[in-house]
């Protein structure tokens, strides 16, 4: 268990909906990190928060967004829903200082099915 | 650029055997890199890293080694055991900031 948690863990929604995936990240990490898993992109790197503010940014669709609030838990909000969007879910979370690498652990994922 | 890849997508080992994944990057100015262990419907998990000033780091059953003249990382597990069945990934900080670049992966199949 890497102490990382995401709610739901699976999600079954149909095409131009919108749904939010929650994760909580492990006690004392200030850095978020959202991953999208699926068969034929691999692991793909969406966004990262650190301690409330975006860090950095991936090949985040503009129909994704997601933040993180004062807790540190973050959410990752995904709207108008294609075929193409489901995927794995990955959250993870680091005490990642600046320009410091850090080990990221990963939570269980959401599993996101669109019909 | 920016990649880190897989030489080979499927591995089969017999029980007991030891295993090697590798792993080639290409920013030479890669400095940390962090293996992660894959289960069938499970999150990714660290196993271990190791930072460009090593060579060679050792875990439980697990060392990774670091060859920077070629760019190229391998993971040695030992006495492969069925639990170590899995997808496993090197990965590395993109630029040395927190976005981590996945290779594509390598799927450790152990046969009893």
């Amino acid at each position: 268990d890497s102490g990382v948690t995401q709610t739901p863990k699976h999600l079954i929604t149909a095409t131009g909906q919108r749904v939010t995936l929650r994760c909580s990240p492990r006690s004392g990490d200030l850095s978020v990190y959202w991953y999208q898993q699926s068969l034929d992109q691999g692991l793909q790197f969406l966004i990262q928060y650190y301690n409330g503010e975006e860090r950095a940014k991936g090949n985040i669709l503009e129909r994704f967004s997601a933040q993180q609030f004062p807790d540190l838990h973050s959410e990752l909000n995904l709207s108008s829903l294609e075929l193409g969007d489901s995927a794995l879910y990955f959250c993870a979370s680091s005490d990642r200082v600046k320009r410091s690498p850090d080990t990221q652990y990963f939570g269980p994922g959401t599993r996101l099915t669109v019909l | 650029g920016e990649s880190v890849g897989l030489h080979l997508p499927t591995l089969s080992v017999q029980e007991g055997d030891n295993s090697i994944i590798n792993c080639a990057y290409s920013n030479s100015a890669s400095d940390y890199f962090i293996w992660y262990k894959q289960e069938s419907g499970k999150g990714p998990q660290f196993i271990i890293d190791i930072r460009s000033n090593m060579d060679k780091r050792q875990g439980q059953r697990v060392t990774v080694l670091l060859n920077k003249t070629v760019k190229h990382l391998s993971l040695q597990i030992a006495a492969t055991q069925p639990g170590d069945s899995a997808v496993y990934f090197c990965a590395e900080p993109f630029n040395q900031g927190g976005k981590l670049i996945f290779g594509q992966g390598t799927e450790l199949s152990v046969k009893p």
